[in-house]
Order: structure tokens, then C-alpha cells, then sequence
């Protein structure tokens, strides 16, 4: 079994849509929860960084985990076509960099 | 307040070579990590410095090295190149050690001929 399995898409959507995009992992030593947002071309940008369980919200964003089941969102409202991009989720048993294991990330269209 | 910056954007090698990224952090920032990004195998961690100190290595070979200077900026060295290196090399910079919060630049997108 994977560590981190994330469905790699792609999905399509229209503008204004509710986006939801999830992983799940395996390793429950993870304590810190991450949403990347990479544009092609550019490298991964954070969106959203959180430790516990529960919801987290940043304008349009909304990041949701669910450690009992290995289980973390995030999810968009009003979708924008400037929304598209791959969006990788990102976990870490604490806080380090060398630590952090990455999805395969989830390529997001959304039609205008 | 300028990102995180890394130069070359691209470039092109030949099996064999050696090439040198840099990578200069956000202003203020003193730890810098390293990834590789691939298709195959996604983001990799590579190395993380701090304070001109490497503070954990992933698991690559010993042909990947690198540095970090007391100004914070970073370089990172591949040596003898294979095929298999061609990938988007990642530079990330957090303001503390040990943080997950990374701030990426842009890559170097390196290819091997």
C-alpha cells in the first residue's frame, strides 16, 4: 500500500463549482497536513498548512482532515479558471521539510 | 518582497557531465531544501541546509551534493549525469529550521541528453 494516494485526474469542472479533491494516507505517524497548488511551469505554491484534525478555512479555501480515517480535502468554492492547476497534497509526521511526503498531485480544469 | 529564485530556469546536458543550480532564498530565510520533480516519481526531498549546515539528506546517490553559503543561498551539484536525472529541480526556503511551511521558487528544469 502507497503512503499517500491521491487521484492524479484529471478533473473538469465549470466555473463556480464546488471543487473537492482528496488523499488519503497510511501512515499514522502524520501530523502535519498540506495542499500545494503547482501551475504548470512554475513550482508548488502553499495553500493551506494545518495540524489537527478538523476544518480550516482562507477565502475560497477550505482544507478538512479526518485522522481517524486517513482521510484530508480540500475543497474550492466559486471556482475560477484561474484555479487550474495540479494541486498536491503534502503530509509530515512534524514539522521539517526532509519529512514531508507528497501526492502525485490532481490536475484541476475548470472550464470557463 | 522578492521569492525564491533559481537560475538556470533551463537547461540542457549530455550524459556524463556535471551541472551546478542556485538557488537564492526569500530575504530573511535561512533554511533551504532541495526536490526533485518528476512524472514517475514526483517530489523527491533532496537535502536541507541551515545555517551553511546540511541537516538531513534523502535518499539519492552520492553524485547529488550541496552547499549553502552565509548569505543563505544554496547550490546543489550533480555529477557523472545519467539519463534518469532529467527532472524539474525544486528550490524551497522557510524563514526556520524544521518548518513545514516552504516557499518554492520556480525550478531548473534540467535535461539529459
Amino acid at each position: 500500500q502507497k503512503e499517500v494516494e491521491q487521484d492524479p485526474g484529471p478533473l473538469s469542472v465549470p466555473e463556480g463549482a464546488i471543487v473537492s479533491l482528496n488523499c488519503t494516507y497510511s501512515n499514522s505517524a502524520f501530523q502535519y497536513f498540506m495542499w500545494y497548488r503547482q501551475y504548470s511551469r512554475k513550482g508548488p505554491e502553499l495553500l493551506m498548512y494545518t495540524y489537527s484534525s478538523g476544518n480550516k478555512e482562507d477565502g475560497r479555501f477550505t482544507a478538512q482532515v479526518d485522522k481517524s480515517s486517513k482521510y484530508i480535502s480540500l475543497f474550492i468554492r466559486d471556482s475560477q479558471p484561474s484555479d487550474s492547476a495540479t494541486y498536491l497534497c503534502a503530509f509530515s509526521p512534524y514539522s521539517s521539510a526532509s519529512k514531508i511526503i507528497f501526492g502525485s498531485g490532481t490536475r484541476l480544469s475548470i472550464r470557463p | 518582497k522578492a521569492g525564491v529564485t533559481q537560475t538556470p530556469r533551463y537547461l540542457i546536458k549530455t550524459r556524463g557531465q556535471q551541472v551546478t543550480l542556485s538557488c537564492s532564498p526569500i530575504s530573511g530565510h535561512r533554511s533551504v531544501s532541495w526536490y526533485q520533480q518528476t512524472p514517475g516519481q514526483g517530489l523527491q526531498f533532496l537535502f536541507e541546509y541551515f545555517s551553511e549546515t546540511q541537516r538531513n539528506k534523502g535518499n539519492f546517490p552520492g553524485r547529488f551534493s550541496g552547499r549553502q553559503f552565509s548569505n543563505s543561498r544554496s547550490e546543489m551539484n550533480v555529477s557523472t549525469l545519467e539519463l534518469g536525472d532529467s527532472a524539474l529541480y525544486l528550490c524551497a526556503s522557510s524563514r526556520f529550521e524544521g518548518t513545514g511551511e516552504l516557499f518554492f521558487g520556480e525550478g531548473s528544469r534540467l535535461t539529459v541528453l
